[in-house]
């Protein structure tokens, strides 16, 4: 498996700003995903976070609203930008140590927009 | 579209009893199905099935995947409050997860 961190654990935002969200592994992991979990919902893939390279977003989700980085193999930032109320959900990053193995997850992080 | 569905959605029983949670899915290029237990925020990984009609098992909880039929069932004996969250199914296609909705199990003593 892989230790996973996510921070902050929770904030709570103005409608309008912005959240960075940090997830960090402690090795080297080729991929590494960033999931949204609405209130009463299931998880829904954002992206995939690519080392080197652009995010691959799914549909329904852009860059100009959530980018990515990926400056290494043990690291990633997720921003969500431009903050509105439905952005209020639990953020998770997930990693998937081996190749079609299992993927773990981060603690998450509960984002409220007021 | 790839689709995961979970039943029951919500589920109440007392402790000690045996409980059965079902998972179906319709996935391009299926390669595993995946359950997790959720109770804060984080999922927690449980089991991932690649082959049909074998059993994986750990204390009390046990899963089982049917490739043919396409759905996989996990089972919890002698249940505790513990065991009360979110249990999660997802089937790994070519890309991605694809998650189910969830069954909120709720264990009263």
């Amino acid at each position: 498996s892989a230790v996973i961190s996510q921070k902050p654990s929770r904030d709570i935002c103005q409608r309008g700003t912005s959240l960075t969200i940090q997830c960090q592994v402690d090795s080297q992991v080729t991929m590494m995903f960033w999931y949204r979990q609405q209130p009463g919902q299931s998880l829904t893939l954002i992206a995939t976070a690519n080392q080197g390279s652009e995010a691959t977003y799914e549909s329904g989700f852009v860059i100009d609203k959530f980018p990515i980085s990926r400056p290494n193999l043990t690291f990633s930032t997720l921003t969500v930008s431009n903050l509105s109320p439905e952005d209020s959900s639990i953020y998770l990053c997930s990693v998937e140590p081996s190749a079609g193995g299992e993927q773990f997850f981060g603690p998450g992080t509960r984002l409220t927009v007021l | 579209e790839d689709k995961v569905v979970q039943s029951p959605l919500s589920l109440v029983v007392h402790e000690g009893d045996t409980v059965t949670l079902n998972c179906s899915y319709e996935v391009t290029n299926f390669r595993s199905l995946l359950w997790y237990k959720q109770e804060k925020k984080a999922p927690t990984f449980l089991f991932m099935l690649t082959s049909s009609g074998i059993e994986k098992k750990s204390g009390r909880l046990s899963s089982i995947l049917d490739k043919k039929e396409l759905f996989s069932i996990l089972n919890i004996t002698a249940t505790q409050t513990g065991d009360s969250a979110i249990y999660l199914c997802a089937a790994q296609g070519a890309q991605k997860l694809v998650f189910g909705q969830g069954t909120r199990l709720t264990i009263n003593p």
